[in-house]
């Protein structure tokens, strides 16, 4: 059964430590692998798509690498407005539309 | 661009009323979907279409009914609203094929009582 799987449902840093977030998809074949930020009361925003293994993609704080079994967002010198949920999805091969989702990680970063 | 527009943006229902959940989009996406959002779980798939005339079901249907009359326009009727429907329902669009970037509106929170 194609599953994502999120670590760890919720973390605490404080501003400027860096850490980094967990996705690991069992999939049967992988079409694309996309993070989405999702604030408080808000509609999940895109941050990245990874197609395949070795493949990393940065976006100001943010860092997301891709293996075969697992992906994972970095975060280095996280600021407050950084604290969000991330989400982590998968797009299956055979699949032309349908996304497997993960339950995401709760950030918190502390002033 | 509006993007993807949802309302209502909050609903208190009773157990048995009906109601529509409206979704539009102004990117002339053909592929549009509905998921709703729980505690502790991730996004399901409730039902999608992949163009005007077309809607298929998703991971979980039952109790919802779409239609697909216009490309921008994709809504979700609760028929007989159910305290287990209490969730949070975002609908997304995205370009039809290929491993595309779906884009969310930004929900509506429903509450049956």
């Amino acid at each position: 059964e194609d599953q994502v799987t999120q670590s760890p449902e919720a973390l605490r840093l404080q501003e400027g430590e860096s850490s980094s977030l967990n996705c690991s998809y069992t999939v049967s074949g992988l079409r694309g692998l996309f993070w989405y930020r999702q604030d408080p009361g808000k509609g999940p925003e895109f941050l990245f798509t990874l197609y395949s293994a070795g493949e990393e993609k940065e976006k100001e704080r943010l860092k997301a690498t891709l293996t075969k079994k697992e992906s994972f967002l970095h975060i280095t010198a996280p600021k407050p407005e950084d604290s969000a949920t991330y989400l982590c999805a998968v797009q299956a091969a055979g699949s032309n539309y349908q996304l497997i989702w993960g339950a995401g990680t709760k950030l918190i970063i502390k002033p | 661009n509006a993007g993807v527009t949802q309302t209502p943006k909050f609903q208190v229902l009773k157990t048995g009323q009906s109601m529509t959940l409206q979704c539009a989009q102004d990117m002339n996406h053909e592929y549009m979907s509905w998921y709703r959002q729980d505690p502790g779980m991730g996004l399901r798939l409730i039902h999608y279409s992949v163009g005007a005339g077309i809607t298929d079901q998703g991971e979980v249907p039952n109790g919802y009914n779409v239609s697909r009359s216009t490309t921008e326009d994709f809504p979700l009727r609760l028929l007989s609203a159910a305290p287990s429907q209490t969730s949070v329902y975002f609908c997304a669009s995205r370009e039809l094929s290929g491993v595309e970037t779906q884009y969310f509106g930004p929900g509506t929170r429903l509450l049956v009582l």
